[in-house]
């Protein structure tokens, strides 16, 4: 089955820098790729997400980055800000039945 | 504009002591899903419902049931709470395409 690896599993930067996480996936039929971020004591927000027919998508300071070949994808935040530190998840949907496989986590830090 | 209502926000119950947790959405979408999540880990699936079609993971303990009396509407129903229950529950929405969205998680305690 599907298999969604995702580094690091912390990410300290400093407030203004940018923040890049990166996810891997086995199934090479999976075409939906969100990220959602997860503030402390609530739910999953999606931020953004991106299709297999695309490789780059940007929502002003996210951005998130499709390779199909090497089966991997990314999530990049420019100019951090305190708001941004959260739990950060990417997934991958199962074509066959549209279930999100999901990444261990990423739990970033904007140090002011 | 709350999508995916989730009451309560916080349920403590006692061990052994049933409990339903509540789930509503305004999306009007055909799939709803209920997660587990404990400590900052990845959402677990419990199950979800395409429409009144029920459908449970293979791993998901006897003791979580759920009822969706109409599209607007979802329970979870944790008959028997064990301490090892004590977690987040998350429930989400799914129409026509892919994403799924979000509740703001019902945190339950289990004393």
């Amino acid at each position: 089955g599907e298999n969604v690896e995702q580094h690091p599993s912390t990410l300290s930067v400093q407030e203004g820098d940018s923040a890049v996480i990166k996810c891997t996936y086995s199934d090479s039929a999976s075409n939906y790729f969100p990220w959602y971020k997860q503030e402390l004591g609530k739910g999953p927000q999606l931020i953004i997400d991106i299709r297999s027919n695309v490789g780059e998508k940007k929502d002003q300071r996210i951005a998130v980055t499709l390779n199909k070949t090497a089966k991997h994808f990314s999530l990049h935040i420019t100019e951090t800000q305190p708001e941004d530190s959260a739990v950060y998840f990417c997934a991958a949907s199962n074509p066959s039945n549209y279930q999100l496989i999901w990444g261990a986590g990423t739990k970033l830090i904007i140090k002011p | 504009d709350a999508m995916v209502i989730q009451n309560p926000r916080y349920q403590v119950t006692q061990f052994g002591k049933p409990v339903t947790l509540s789930c509503s959405q305004t999306l009007n979408h055909n799939v709803m899903y209920w997660y587990q999540q404990k400590s900052s880990q990845a959402p677990k699936l419990l199950f979800h419902y395409y429409d009144k079609d029920f459908n449970n993971e293979a791993d998901t303990p006897d003791n979580f049931q759920s009822r969706r009396p109409n599209t607007s509407f979802c329970f979870l129903d944790i008959r028997s709470p064990g301490l090892g229950d004590a977690a987040m529950y998350l429930c989400a929405t799914r129409g026509l395409s892919e994403t799924q969205y979000f509740g703001p998680g019902t945190r339950l305690l289990v004393l």
